[in-house]
């Protein structure tokens, strides 16, 4: 059972284009993160958001962690190709490192 | 410093057999998590190891068991194998700290694992 939910599931947008993905739950996190994963690799980590309204920015990549630490929303500006991978958002209970991930958001950026 | 190392990369397997999946963590690192991905979804977590000794478990079934060495290397077993077993297996190794944040767990690139 996923208790993180993400959306959209697929996501195919022309580069140039700005998306924001989103990742809900009912419970609450000490920490969330979010990772990528290509094809053949495993996932790779991009960001730790902590604290509740938390902003952190990454190049072109936007974090925000909710209010309610309940949930998190991952904004690209300007996508490139290389953007190309599954999004994935995992939620961890205190400094314990089993996470519990989210269903993953499929992007493709084509040229 | 070497990666988090897996293998095999590919395994075929019919149901009802057993099989070994290894984990080669980071140097450095005693923690190894195991995790299932399903196609097409996030991974879910197994079971964790900590120097050498269960450290949490997921929903999962007893024939999935697993063992960590004085290396903190790590095997994930797996018995009676069912159709639903096909998966994506990753490991991840990280090292615990005082932190208040959860500790940076790097992922090893999966076996892949077809039950046929």
């Amino acid at each position: 059972t996923q208790l993180l939910e993400q959306s959209p599931q697929f996501l195919s947008i022309q580069e140039g284009e700005n998306l924001t993905v989103y990742c809900n739950s009912s419970s609450v996190f000490s920490s969330l993160q979010w990772y990528r994963q290509e094809p053949g690799e495993g996932p790779v980590l991009l960001v730790t958001v902590v604290t509740g309204g938390e902003v952190k920015k990454l190049k072109r990549l936007t974090f925000q962690f909710g209010d309610a630490r309940k949930d998190s929303s991952l904004h690209i500006t300007a996508a490139q190709p290389g953007d190309t991978g599954l999004y994935l958002c995992a939620g961890a209970y205190g400094t314990a490192s089993k996470l519990t991930f989210g269903t993953g958001t499929r992007l493709q950026v084509t040229l | 410093e070497t990666g988090v190392t897996q293998s095999p990369t590919h395994l075929i397997k019919t149901r009802g057999q057993q099989v070994t999946l290894r984990c080669s963590s980071q140097s450095g690192h005693n923690t190894v998590s195991w995790y299932q991905q399903a196609l097409g979804q996030g991974p879910q977590f197994i079971f964790q190891y900590y120097r050498e000794e269960e450290n949490g478990r997921g929903n999962f079934p007893p024939r999935f068991s697993g063992l960590q060495f004085p290396n903190y290397s790590s095997e994930l077993n797996v018995n009676a194998l069912e159709l639903d077993d096909s998966a994506l297996y990753l490991c991840a190794s990280s090292s615990p700290s005082n932190r208040v944040i959860t500790d940076t767990q790097y992922f090893g690139p999966g076996t892949r694992l077809t039950v046929l």
